[in-house]
C-alpha cells in the first residue's frame, strides 16, 4: 500500500523559513517524480515544484523561484521543501505527491503552514 | 505560461443526474509527437488531498468508477459525472502537464 506523510508544517513569521519533508512508502521510490502542490485559504489548487526521480531537474512555479527548493533522498525515500523567505501568500497546506511521469496519481494527507506575524 | 480556464465556476446537480465541466487551456496540450493530451482532473476535497480522476483527458485512473468521464483534445476538454452521488460533491481541477509551470483551472464546486 503505498503512504505518503508529510511533515514540517507550522507557524512562521513573514521573512521566515521552513522545511517540509515528505516520507513515501509503498512503491519505487527513486522511479517517481515527486511534487509540491499547495491549497491556500479559500484559493484553488497551485503546483509549487516538481522533482525527478535522481534529482537532476527541478521545476517551479515563478512565485516561489529563488526563495523555495525542491529536494531528495533516495535512500531515505523522501523528499523536502525548503522554503525561505516566507510570505503571508504562502499560506497553505502543502500537499506532497508522486507519479510515473507527471501524472501525479498518489497523494500525503498534507501538511499546513501559516505564515503570520 | 499556459492559462486553463474551467466554466461553470459551480453548478448544483440532483442526485442521479449529470453534471458537466469545461476547461479550456490557452494554448494546445496536445503533443504532436505521440499525439497525446497532457491533461488531468482531480477531485478535490475539503480535509483530503487531490485524487487524480483522469489522464490524457480521457484516460480514467485505475479505482475511478465509470460514471467520470474525460473528453475533448487539443485545448478544449470535458468532464462528465453521469449519475451524480452525493459523495461526488467536490471541487474539480482540470489540470496541464504539457510543460512547465503546470497550471490548474481555477475550480468548480459541485453541489448536490
Amino acid at each position: 500500500e503505498v503512504q505518503v506523510v508529510e511533515s514540517g508544517g507550522g507557524l512562521v513569521q513573514p521573512g521566515g523559513s521552513l522545511r517540509l519533508s515528505c516520507v513515501a512508502s509503498g512503491f519505487t521510490f527513486g522511479s517517481y517524480w515527486m511534487t509540491w502542490v499547495r491549497h491556500a485559504p479559500g484559493k484553488g489548487l497551485e503546483w509549487v515544484a516538481n522533482i525527478k526521480q535522481d534529482g537532476s531537474e527541478q521545476y517551479y512555479v515563478d512565485s516561489v523561484k529563488g526563495r523555495f527548493t525542491i529536494s531528495r533522498d533516495n535512500a531515505q525515500n523522501s523528499v523536502f521543501l525548503q522554503m525561505n523567505s516566507l510570505r503571508s501568500e504562502d499560506t497553505a497546506i502543502y500537499y506532497c505527491g508522486g507519479g510515473a511521469g507527471w501524472v501525479f496519481d498518489f497523494w500525503g494527507q498534507g501538511a499546513l503552514v501559516t505564515v503570520s506575524s | 505560461d499556459i492559462v486553463m480556464t474551467q466554466s461553470p465556476d459551480s453548478l448544483a446537480v440532483s442526485l442521479g443526474e449529470r453534471a458537466t465541466i469545461n476547461c479550456k487551456s490557452s494554448q494546445s496540450v496536445l503533443s504532436t509527437s505521440n499525439n497525446k493530451n497532457y491533461l488531468a482532473w482531480f477531485q478535490h476535497k475539503r480535509g483530503q488531498p487531490p485524487k487524480l480522476l483522469i489522464y490524457g483527458a480521457s484516460t480514467r485512473e485505475s479505482g475511478v468508477p465509470d460514471r467520470f468521464s474525460g473528453s475533448g483534445s487539443g485545448a478544449d476538454f470535458t468532464l462528465t459525472i453521469t449519475n451524480l452521488q452525493a459523495e461526488d460533491a467536490a471541487v474539480y481541477y482540470c489540470q496541464h502537464y504539457y510543460n512547465s509551470p503546470l497550471t490548474f483551472g481555477g475550480g468548480t464546486k459541485v453541489e448536490i
